[in-house]
């Protein structure tokens, strides 16, 4: 069984700064890893997909990496802002197609 | 509509009781998947349809769930005789296809049951 674990839980940086969130998998067969994040009380935004034949994406701010062998994921935002708080999912796709997610790590930048 | 939506965004309801939650998804997208969330936790896998049928309903916590997608788009989940244990955000996602990958969330009906 998939199991998906993310460190820290709970992160608090100043702004400007730039920080590494950590998922780690348990079972390195995935179809791809998708990074989200989730604003209190709301849904889940997407923020970047990872296929499982890629090494990395990027979207403005935000750089995901995959090492598949090792069944880790990093999440990198550059120049922190007081608007990325929010609690960071990280969830995996198998065979199934079925997201396996993590608990994620609530992020708060402060002023 | 733009996004995924779901009825009611907050549903309270007494032990025993049955409730419904409504998912309508983006539109043109033939895979639909629910997820339940409890506080602190990541979402959980509950059931997936493509098209009308529940392709993968492993994750359904027991039969008191039950989930329809009559005419492959809206879909409900049905919750009979409701336990306190049940009380959490219920999401909804959907994708173009099974194998696009990329699943976009509605903002969840919150049940709670007292």
């Amino acid at each position: 069984k998939q199991e998906v674990t993310q460190i820290p839980a709970a992160l608090s940086v100043p702004e400007g700064e730039n920080l590494v969130l950590n998922c780690s998998f348990t079972d390195s067969a995935i179809y791809n890893l998708q990074w989200f994040r989730q604003d209190p009380g709301k849904g889940l935004t997407s923020l970047l997909l990872i296929q499982s034949s890629q090494r990395e994406q990027t979207s403005g701010r935000l750089n995901a990496s995959l090492d598949k062998s090792s069944g880790r994921s990093t999440l990198y935002i550059a120049a922190s802002q007081p608007g990325d708080s929010a609690t960071y999912l990280c969830a995996v796709s198998g065979s199934a197609r079925q997201l396996t997610f993590g608990s994620g790590t609530q992020l708060t930048v402060l002023p | 509509g733009a996004g995924v939506s779901q009825t009611p965004s907050n549903k309270v309801t007494e032990k025993g009781k049955y409730v419904e939650l409504r998912c309508d998804p983006i539109s043109g997208h033939t895979a639909l998947y629910w997820y339940r969330q409890s506080l602190g936790q990541g979402p959980e896998f509950l059931i997936y349809f493509q098209g009308t049928g529940a392709a993968d309903d492993s994750g359904l916590p027991n039969d008191r769930f039950f989930a329809v997608r009559p005419e492959g788009s809206v879909s409900t989940l049905k919750i009979q005789r409701t336990e306190r244990g049940d009380s959490a955000v219920y999401l909804c996602a959907s994708s173009l296809t099974r194998n696009t990958g990329e699943l976009f969330f509605g903002e969840g009906s919150r049940l709670t049951v007292l």
